[in-house]
C-alpha cells in the first residue's frame, strides 16, 4: 500500500534548527512536497525533490534519499511565525499526491 | 504567480440544507481541480478529481451524489455539498495543476463548513 510517515509532533526553540523526517512508501515516484500549513488555513508549498540530495533555498532545505524512500525537512534559525504543520507529500506515478498526517511544529522563546 | 481563488472562506448551515463551493484559476487553465475535505488534526483527504467537461472521479468512499462537483469551464470548479449533516462539518480545499509543470500544484484558500 501507499503510506507516508512522518513524526506527529515535534518542539523547537526559536532561532534553533529542526530536522522533520518521513518516509514514503508509494507505487512508482514523481517526486516529493514538502507543504506547509498554518490552522484553519491552506498549505502553502516549500519545496519539491525529484532527484536524490539537497534542496538548499534561504531559510530551509530539503533531502530525498529515493532508494530509502526517505527525505527531510530542514529549517533553519525559527521565527516564532514557523510554528506550524508541515506535510511531507509524494506523488505516485500517476501524479496522484499522497498526503501524510504532517508534523505539528511548536516553537519556543 | 498561480493563483486559485476560493469562496466562502467559512459558512455555517442549517442541517439539510445545500452548500455550494467555488474555486477559479484566476490567471491560469486548469484542466484539472483536485477537492480535499480536512478533518481537525488529520491530514487532507482527496475527495474527487474533475476534469474540465467529463465527470468527476470520486474517491473510495465518498458520496457522488452527495458532493456534486461541477467543473464545466477551464477556470471555475464547483463542489456543493447536498442535504448537509453535522458530520459533513469540515475543511474543504481545492487545488489544481499549475502549468507548465504537471507537479506544480495551487491550492484554494479552503473553505470551513459548519452544520448546525
Amino acid at each position: 500500500g501507499q503510506n507516508i510517515d512522518q513524526p506527529t509532533e515535534m518542539t523547537a526553540t526559536e532561532g534553533a534548527i529542526v530536522q522533520i523526517n518521513c518516509t514514503y512508501q508509494t507505487s512508482g515516484f514523481n517526486g516529493l512536497f514538502w507543504y506547509q500549513q498554518h490552522a484553519g488555513e491552506a498549505p502553502t508549498f516549500l519545496s519539491y525533490n525529484v532527484l536524490d540530495g539537497l534542496e538548499e533555498k534561504g531559510g530551509f532545505s530539503s533531502f530525498l534519499s529515493r532508494s530509502k524512500g526517505y527525505s527531510y525537512l530542514l529549517l533553519k534559525e525559527l521565527p516564532m511565525k514557523d510554528s506550524a504543520s508541515y506535510l511531507c507529500v509524494s506523488m505516485d506515478s500517476n501524479y496522484q499526491l499522497i498526503w501524510g498526517a504532517g508534523t505539528k511544529l511548536i516553537i519556543k522563546p | 504567480g498561480a493563483v486559485v481563488s476560493q469562496h466562502p472562506s467559512w459558512v455555517i448551515c442549517k442541517s439539510g440544507t445545500s452548500v455550494k463551493i467555488e474555486c477559479r484559476s484566476l490567471d491560469f487553465q486548469a484542466t484539472t481541480m483536485f477537492w480535499y475535505r480536512q478533518f481537525p488534526k488529520q491530514s487532507l483527504m482527496l475527495m474527487a478529481t474533475s476534469n474540465e467537461g467529463s465527470k468527476a472521479t470520486y474517491e473510495q468512499g465518498v458520496e457522488k451524489d452527495k458532493f456534486l462537483i461541477n467543473h464545466a469551464s477551464l477556470t471555475l470548479s464547483t463542489l456543493t455539498v447536498t442535504s448537509a449533516h453535522p458530520e459533513d462539518s469540515s475543511f474543504y480545499i481545492c487545488s489544481a495543476r499549475t502549468p507548465p509543470h504537471d507537479y506544480g500544484y495551487t491550492f484554494g484558500s479552503g473553505t470551513r463548513l459548519t452544520v448546525v
